[in-house]
C-alpha cells in the first residue's frame, strides 16, 4: 500500500484566500484524523471521522475551518478565509478499528502570508 | 486536556539510557507513543491500554500506571537512529477517546 497520501505537500497563499487540503487514507481503514502541528501549540487533533461520519470536531479552531469525507477514500480540510496564524503543518492519519495505531501522511506545510 | 511530558529535551551519548514521562490530569484509557524525526510525519511506536501493562519495541519499552495516570517510555542502549521528538498521546473516556498529544520530548543521541 502507498500509505496515507496528502496533497499538496506545500501551499503558500495570501491571507483571505481559500485553502483546500486533501487526504487519501489507507485503503480499508475506518478512521481518518486531521491534525495541525505548530511550534507553539504542538500536535493538535482537529477532527476525526469514522466510516466517513464526523465523530468529533471540537478541535476545529473556528468556523473558518471545515472538513468533509464524501467517501472512504477521500477527505478534505478547507480553510476559508485563511489567516497568517493558520500557518502550520497539517497531517492526515488513518487507522483500522480496534488497531489503535495511526498511520500519518507526510503532511501539508501551509504558509499564509 | 493535553498530557504533560518531561523532560522537554534530553541529550545522550550512544549507548546511554533515557526515560521520558507522560502524565495526565484525567483518568486514562490508553497511552500511545510516537516518534517524529525532523521534517517527517510521526511514526507509531506502541500503545498501552489500561491495566498497567508494559510493552517493548526493540530496545524501547513503556509502562502505563493507570492509577497514577502516567506512562513512561524507556530507551535502553540508545542508538543514533533514536534521535527525534517523542510524543505521547492519551485517550480518556471524558474526551470520548479523542487523542491528545503532549508537547513532545526532543531526544538527541550523539556518537
Amino acid at each position: 500500500d502507498a500509505g496515507v497520501i496528502q496533497s499538496p505537500r506545500h501551499e503558500v497563499t495570501e491571507m483571505g484566500q481559500e485553502v483546500t487540503l486533501r487526504c487519501k487514507p489507507i485503503s480499508g481503514h475506518d478512521y481518518l484524523f486531521w491534525y495541525r502541528q505548530t511550534m507553539m501549540r504542538g500536535l493538535e487533533l482537529l477532527i476525526y471521522f469514522n466510516n466517513n461520519v464526523p465523530i468529533d470536531d471540537s478541535g476545529m479552531p473556528e468556523d473558518r475551518f471545515s472538513a468533509k469525507m464524501p467517501n472512504a477514500s477521500f477527505s478534505t480540510l478547507k480553510i476559508q478565509p485563511s489567516e497568517p496564524r493558520d500557518s502550520a503543518v497539517y497531517f492526515c492519519a488513518s487507522s483500522l478499528v480496534g488497531s489503535y495505531e495511526q498511520y500519518f501522511g507526510p503532511g501539508t506545510r501551509l504558509t499564509v502570508t | 486536556q493535553q498530557p504533560v511530558q518531561s523532560p522537554q529535551a534530553v541529550i545522550l551519548r550512544e549507548g546511554e539510557d533515557a526515560v521520558i514521562n507522560c502524565s495526565s490530569s484525567k483518568a486514562l484509557y490508553s497511552v500511545h507513543w510516537y516518534r517524529q524525526k525532523h521534517g517527517e510525519a510521526p511514526v507509531f511506536l506502541m500503545i498501552l491500554l489500561k491495566g498497567g501493562e508494559q510493552k517493548g519495541h526493540e530496545k524501547i519499552s513503556a509502562s502505563f500506571n493507570e492509577k497514577k495516570q502516567q506512562s513512561s517510555l524507556y530507551l535502553t542502549a540508545s542508538q543514533l537512529s533514536y534521535s527525534g521528538t517523542y510524543f505521547c498521546g492519551t485517550e480518556n473516556k471524558l474526551d470520548n477517546n479523542d487523542m491528545r498529544f503532549g508537547a513532545g520530548t526532543r531526544l538527541t543521541v550523539k556518537p
